[in-house]
C-alpha cells in the first residue's frame, strides 16, 4: 500500500527553524516527485514546492524562496523540508504529497501523508 | 503567476441533487488541472486528474470537464459523505510550479 508517513507535531518559538520529514512507504521512492503543501488555520492549500528524490532538484514557490529547502535521503526514502525564521503566521498543518513520475506523468496529488501540525509561539 | 478562482464559494446544495463546481484560470493551464476532496481534519484527496480523470477509487457520480481557462466538477447526485471542500490545483509547464484555487465549501441546504 503506497502511503507517505510525516514526522510528529512540532512547537517552534519565533525566529527558529523547523524540519519535518516525510517518507515514502510502498513504491519505489525515486520515481515521483514529492510535494509540500501547507493549510494555515481555518484557510485553504497552498503549494510550497516540491523535490526530485532521484536528481534532488528542487522547485519551489515564489512566496517561499529563499526560506524554504528540500532534501532527501535517499537510504531511508525520507525527504525532508526545512524552514528558517518562523513567524507566527506559519503555524498550519504541513503536508507531503507524491506527485507525478518523473518521467511525465498527470496532473495530481496522490496520496498525501496526514499532515504535520505545526505551531510557532512565544 | 496563474491564479485560480473558485465560484462559488459555499454551494448549498440537498442530497440527492446536482453540484456544479467552477474554478477559472488566469491564463491557459491546458488540461493541467486536477480536483480534491477535503474534509475537516483530513488531508486532501484527489478526485480528478488531467482535467476529466477520475482518480482510483473515485465514485462515477464526480466528473470533471473542461480545458484552457475553464475547468468544472460535477457530482451529480449528492451523497451525505460528499459535503466537504473542494479545491482545484493547476501546474504551469513540466514540473511546473502548482497553484490551488481557494476552494468551495459544500453544504447542506
Amino acid at each position: 500500500q503506497v502511503q507517505l508517513v510525516q514526522s510528529g507535531p512540532e512547537l517552534k518559538k519565533p525566529g527558529a527553524s523547523l524540519k519535518v520529514s516525510c517518507k515514502g512507504v510502498g513504491y519505489i521512492f525515486t520515481d515521483y516527485f514529492l510535494h509540500w503543501v501547507r493549510q494555515a488555520p481555518g484557510q485553504g492549500l497552498e503549494w510550497i514546492g516540491w523535490i526530485n528524490p532521484q536528481s534532488g532538484d528542487t522547485k519551489y514557490a515564489q512566496n517561499f524562496q529563499g526560506w524554504v529547502a528540500m532534501t532527501r535521503d535517499l537510504s531511508i526514502s525520507t525527504v525532508y523540508m526545512e524552514v528558517i525564521s518562523l513567524r507566527a503566521d506559519d503555524t498550519a498543518v504541513y503536508f507531503c504529497a507524491r506527485g507525478p513520475r518523473i518521467m511525465g506523468g498527470s496532473t495530481g496529488l496522490d496520496p498525501w501523508g496526514r499532515g504535520t501540525v505545526v505551531a510557532v509561539s512565544s | 503567476e496563474i491564479v485560480l478562482t473558485q465560484s462559488p464559494a459555499t454551494l448549498s446544495v440537498s442530497p440527492g441533487e446536482r453540484a456544479t463546481l467552477s474554478c477559472r484560470a488566469s491564463q491557459s493551464v491546458g488540461r493541467n488541472l486536477a480536483w480534491y476532496q477535503q474534509k475537516p481534519g483530513q488531508a486532501p484527496r484527489l478526485l480528478i486528474f488531467d482535467a476529466s480523470g477520475r482518480a482510483t477509487g473515485i465514485p462515477a457520480r464526480f466528473s470533471g470537464s473542461g480545458s484552457g481557462t475553464d475547468f468544472t466538477l460535477t457530482i451529480s447526485s449528492l451523497e451525505p459523505d460528499d459535503f466537504a471542500v473542494y479545491y482545484c490545483q493547476q501546474r504551469t509547464n513540466w514540473p511546473g510550479t502548482w497553484t490551488f484555487g481557494q476552494g468551495t465549501k459544500v453544504e447542506v441546504k
